[in-house]
């Protein structure tokens, strides 16, 4: 089992361009989540998606979209990038069993000219 | 709102034992968790409190108090590779899958 996987690993990109981050897991779990991790800061959870099908604002979702394309993959859009997002970005999934452990995808170091 | 305050550095020695202490203000409340992170790797999951009382795995143990809302991570026998960011979280109200995130404490261990 791969776990969470997420493509690419590093992404440069200029202001105003866009891109899709890009996330799977094979662990039949049915939650899934992006969060951005900024130095000296926890994670702050983008969207999430509690099934497939459903999607759900978190803390920062402001100039991010994204899909549940099945049950397994679930993306992240930048429409319109900014340095402001510039930032690790974390996918994750759960079974949503007891304490809800999350299991956390390697990341997507992502730089924003 | 919701908002959880943990110190942002810990300095031990090996063989040590150090305790991360984590506070929270939730308007719901159904457990704390802890994750570990390494440098340039991603948080992996520690251990969970839904009641009051100690959690014990191995070298590890993780305390919460739900009356002051506060529990701690407690780490003994230290060793090199315990150095790493630790990271307490709480399950959000309003999605029960949801977990708020601290800003984490960088643990550093010396020889």
């Amino acid at each position: 089992n791969a776990g969470v996987t997420q493509t690419p690993k590093f992404q440069v990109l200029k202001t105003g361009q866009s891109m899709t981050l890009q996330c799977a897991q094979d662990m039949n779990h049915n939650s899934m989540y992006w969060y951005r991790q900024d130095p000296g800061m926890g994670l702050r959870l983008i969207y999430y998606s509690a099934s497939e099908g459903t999607t759900d604002k978190g803390e920062v979702p402001n100039g991010y979209n994204v899909s549940r394309l099945n049950k397994r993959e679930f993306s992240l859009r930048l429409e319109s990038a900014a340095p402001s997002q510039t930032s690790v970005y974390f996918c994750a999934s759960g079974g949503g069993g007891i304490g809800n452990e999350q299991f956390f995808g390697p990341g997507t170091r992502l730089t924003v000219l | 709102g919701q908002s959880l305050e943990q110190p942002s550095e810990v300095t031990a020695v090996e063989g040590a034992i150090v305790q991360i202490n984590c506070t929270y203000q939730t308007s719901g409340f159904y457990g704390l968790s802890w994750y570990q992170q390494h440098d340039g790797g991603a948080p992996t999951f520690l251990s969970y409190n839904a009641l009051d009382g100690l959690e014990e795995t191995g070298r590890f143990s993780s305390f919460l108090s739900r009356s002051d809302s506060y529990g701690y991570l407690l780490l003994q026998e230290l060793q090199m590779k315990d150095s790493a960011s630790y990271f307490c979280a709480v399950r959000a109200s309003g999605g029960y899958n949801k977990l708020i995130f601290g800003a984490g404490t960088r643990l550093a261990v010396h020889p």
